[in-house]
């Protein structure tokens, strides 16, 4: 079956520009995450959804990163005012249920340049 | 101190050999401890994954917890080009936030 997909694969902006990134997690999945990773560093947690209950946004790392899920399907995350150390690899993520013993599976990524 | 420790390498090794890919890490309640694969401009894919302490074993790749150590392996026993990639230890207690190692990059020469 399809994976976890995400759209823009690449995206280009200027400084201060708002950008918005897609996930299309696998079907049935009810949870989906997305991390963010810097050049030649680890994943970072950004934020988690579980079905309808309330999003995990511990790790966005300022007011202008935002997220929404729509029930158990598509996620946009929106960086807002873009700056240039918003440029990095921006991973989503899916698993079936949430539970620490699940596995998370993820897309390729969206690489995120500003400029 | 990152919560996990992982050389960035890059690691050369020639086919055919041993490769040992190891983290660190300095949380005590990690009890699942997983190994992604990332090839150059795709998403991470798993690997292995255990469960506690103990050996995994799945083809020629093999898994190695140490928590009395706080110390983790992947062994790669034949290696092939193919393998070239950066390699990605996670970790996690009882929630489903990942915690990663930054990578080692492998490269396996024909």
């Amino acid at each position: 079956g399809a994976g976890v997909s995400q759209s823009p694969s690449n995206k280009v902006t200027e400084k201060g520009k708002d950008v918005e990134l897609r996930c299309d997690p696998i079907s049935g999945h009810t949870a989906l995450y997305w991390y963010r990773q810097r050049l030649g560093q680890g994943l970072e947690f950004l934020i988690y959804f579980q079905g309808n209950s309330a999003p995990d946004k511990s790790g966005l790392p300022s007011d202008r990163f935002s997220a929404e899920r729509t029930g158990e399907s598509v996620s946009t995350l929106t960086i807002q005012r873009t700056q240039q150390e918003d440029s990095a690899v921006y991973l989503c993520a899916s698993s079936l249920r949430t539970g620490a013993g699940e596995t998370q599976y993820f897309g390729p990524g969206t690489r995120l340049l500003v400029l | 101190q990152k919560e996990v420790e992982q050389d960035p390498g890059p690691l050369s090794v020639p086919e055919g050999a041993i490769v040992s890919l190891n983290c660190t890490y300095s949380n005590s309640a990690f009890q699942y401890f997983m190994w992604y694969r990332q090839y150059s401009r795709k998403g991470p894919e798993l690997l292995m994954y255990t469960y506690s302490s103990g050996n995994k074993e799945d083809g020629r790749f093999t898994a190695q917890v140490d928590k009395s150590s706080k110390y983790i392996s992947l062994f790669i026993r034949d290696s092939q080009p193919s393998d070239s990639a950066t390699y990605l230890c996670a970790m996690k207690g009882n929630s489903y936030k990942l915690i990663f190692g930054s990578g080692t990059r492998l490269l396996v020469r024909p």
